[in-house]
């Protein structure tokens, strides 16, 4: 089955700075790349996804690129903010059907003011 | 609207008790899911239903008995409660295919479990 590894497991970045975190899958079958973040006490969200036809995806502050070659994809925040503060975890799926979803083991970010 | 909801949100028991954990949701999805998140944040699928139907049902103990009465609810009832079951469990749904919306799965907001 997939197996997801996502680093670091935690990142401390000033604000205003760059975060980006990495994750490797080992399924090569896996086509759909997505992020999900979750704040303090609160539901995991997606905040991005890719899928494998694209190597890169942009929304506002927050992109994700990802190489199907060597099997890993990263997430990169820019101009970071106190409320990017949060638990980030990658995943991966076979874009088909009702596969399942395998998650990274998250990594929590902190926007230091 | 409450997209994805979760039943009770805390749950405090003793060992060796039985609950349940109940889940809806409206956004018309075919396919809900429960995860399991430990103390380490580990995110961790336990069963999938499509349409009412056991899809994916991973090496969970046999304690852990899921009901899908319609494709709106999802269910978990866990006979004889551990210390290790304490974790937050979440229910989540999504479309069945990507004409449908893509795979976002939507999160309930966590039910913790504390066994004691």
């Amino acid at each position: 089955g997939e197996n997801v590894e996502q680093h670091p497991s935690t990142l401390s970045v000033q604000e205003g700075d760059s975060a980006v975190i990495k994750c490797t899958y080992s399924d090569s079958a896996s086509n759909y790349f997505p992020w999900y973040k979750q704040e303090l006490g609160k539901r995991p969200q997606l905040i991005i996804d890719i899928r494998s036809n694209v190597g890169e995806k942009k929304d506002q502050r927050i992109a994700v690129t990802l190489n199907k070659t060597a099997k890993h994809f990263s997430l990169h925040i820019t101009e970071t903010q106190p409320e990017d503060s949060a638990v980030y975890f990658c995943a991966a799926k076979l874009d088909f059907g009702n596969e399942k979803l395998t998650f990274g083991t998250g990594t929590r970010l902190t926007i230091i003011p | 609207d409450t997209a994805v909801s979760q039943t009770p949100k805390y749950l405090v028991t003793q060992m060796g008790n039985d609950k349940s954990i109940k889940c809806e949701q409206n956004l018309g999805h075919d396919t809900m899911y429960w995860y399991k998140q430990d103390s380490k944040k580990f995110l961790k699928i336990m069963f999938s239903y499509n349409n009412k139907e056991l899809i994916i049902n991973e090496t969970v103990p046999n304690r852990f008995s899921p009901k899908s009465p319609d494709k709106a609810h999802l269910n978990l009832h866990i006979n004889s409660l551990e210390l290790g079951d304490s974790a937050v469990y979440f229910c989540a749904s999504s479309p069945q295919s990507p004409y449908a919306g893509g795979y976002e799965q939507y999160f309930g907001p966590g039910t913790r479990l504390t066994v004691t």
